[in-house]
């Protein structure tokens, strides 16, 4: 059974500072995803990584992907408060299935 | 295109009532998903229908919880009867083939 982790659940960081959220997954996946959650609202999405190695880069977030290691990271460059949110990643469950299981969330809070 | 469309936004009931959401996929879309969101559980993934075909529905709950996908533009969760514990966020979300899935806005589900 797939599992999905991500870590830290919790972080609270200084605008202007960088961080990293990491998102580790039990079996063999191709597909990766990050999404991000205002408080009440829905699911955005903000990164697909289909490959080993692959890098997206949008504003102050990077995300890569180590299939290899099940590992994914979310990095946080110079971070502002409109970046507060709720971040998930998602693993697609096997090959050739669009069956996504998501991560706990890391919730981030940005504080001046 | 509006997006995926849920409704209703909000649905308050008593405990033993059913209870019926509805979900319309953006056009195109193959794969459709409910997931249900709570704090305590996170983000579950309920089913999920490929080309409306149930594919894996071994996150359902019980057999109070009962999915349908007659056509490819249209989904229901229903619940019945309802309990309190049932209380929490549904989401649907629709993708196309191994893209990004796209969520709705949800429905808020109060069991009292």
């Amino acid at each position: 059974e797939l599992k999905v982790e991500q870590n830290p659940l919790f972080l609270s960081m200084q605008e202007g500072k960088n961080y990293t959220i990491y998102c580790n997954y039990s079996t063999t996946s191709d597909r990766l995803y990050w999404y991000r959650q205002d408080p009440g609202k829905s699911l955005e999405s903000l990164f697909v990584l289909l490959s080993n190695g692959a890098v997206k880069q949008e504003g102050r977030l990077m995300a890569s992907l180590d299939t290899k290691a099940r590992l994914s990271t979310l990095h946080i460059t110079a971070a502002v408060h409109d970046l507060s949110a709720t971040y998930f990643c998602a693993v697609a469950g096997s090959y050739n299935t669009d069956k996504l299981i998501f991560g706990t969330g890391t919730r981030l809070q940005v504080f001046p | 295109d509006a997006g995926v469309i849920q409704s209703p936004r909000h649905e308050v009931t008593e405990m033993g009532q059913e209870v019926t959401l509805r979900c319309k996929p953006i056009s195109g879309h193959n794969s459709l998903f409910w997931y249900r969101q709570t704090m305590m559980r996170g983000l579950e993934l309920l089913i999920y229908f490929n080309n409306n075909v149930p594919i894996d529905d071994s996150g359902m709950p019980e057999d109070r919880f009962s999915a349908k996908m007659p056509n490819a533009s249209f989904s229901t969760l229903k619940i019945q009867p309802s309990e309190p514990r049932d209380s929490a966020v549904y989401f649907c979300a629709s993708s196309l083939g191994q893209g990004r899935a796209f969520f709705g806005q949800g429905t808020r589900l109060t069991v009292v």
